[in-house]
């Protein structure tokens, strides 16, 4: 079946420190790629999202473009502030057979940004 | 601002006890989802709902039912709650469509089964 694999965390960066968070999928047809982000506390809220081929999604400073021929969709943030700390999950949305939208989720990269 | 509320944020219950998580949305969506949080596993969808009354199985559905009796609310049910069933769970809702909906999720309840 469709998976997400995310590098493991936690990253562990200084602030204005560039970012880079690998995201990698195997999907059998052609899924939408998300990046949710988890503030400590609460639940999942979506940072970005691309639904086809060289798609750039960007939102408060974040960006990751969809990329097909290495099946990745890698999130990156030029400067990081303290308040990026968060767990930042990859998705994919797949119809499957039935046409309705499911996720599936990554494990999570936890980022810790220090003054 | 839309919102996805659920019952509780913690809750500690015993072993067999039947446990009810409610989840409840204002944004007059079709479609509700059930997923726990794991460490290490990330978010595993349990069970999902796409109209009143309709369910289907996730991708871990064992020792969990569900129930939607009305369009804002969906209800995750532990029938005899097992130590194993320890967890975060999050309720989530979206729209309907072939579109890439954005899935508003919950703040989670932090489930422990002694």
């Amino acid at each position: 079946g469709d998976s997400v694999t995310q590098m493991e965390g936690p990253v562990t960066l200084s602030e204005e420190a560039f970012l880079t968070i690998n995201c990698t999928y195997t999907a059998t047809g052609y899924p939408s790629l998300f990046w949710y982000v988890q503030y400590p506390g609460e639940g999942l809220q979506l940072l970005l999202k691309a639904t086809k081929a060289d798609d750039k999604g960007s939102n408060k400073g974040f960006e990751a473009t969809y990329r097909k021929e290495t099946t990745s969709f890698h999130l990156e943030k030029g400067s990081v502030q303290v308040s990026d700390s968060a767990v930042y999950f990859c998705a994919l949305s797949d119809a499957g057979t039935t046409g309705f939208q499911k996720l599936v989720f990554g494990t999570g990269t936890r980022l810790l940004v220090s003054p | 601002d839309v919102k996805v509320t659920q019952s509780s944020r913690y809750l500690v219950k015993r072993t067999g006890e039947k446990v009810f998580l409610e989840c409840v949305q204002d944004m007059d969506h079709e479609n509700m989802f059930w997923y726990r949080q794991d460490p290490g596993l990330g978010l595993r969808l349990i069970y999902f709902s796409y109209d009143v009354k309709m369910k289907e199985k996730g991708d871990i559905p064992e020792g969990y039912s569900v129930s939607r009796e009305k369009k804002e609310r969906f209800s995750l049910i532990l029938e005899s709650a097992s130590t194993n069933q320890t967890s975060m769970y999050l309720c989530a809702s979206s729209l309907m469509g072939q579109g890439a909906y954005e899935q508003y999720f919950g703040p989670g309840t932090r489930l422990t089964v002694t």
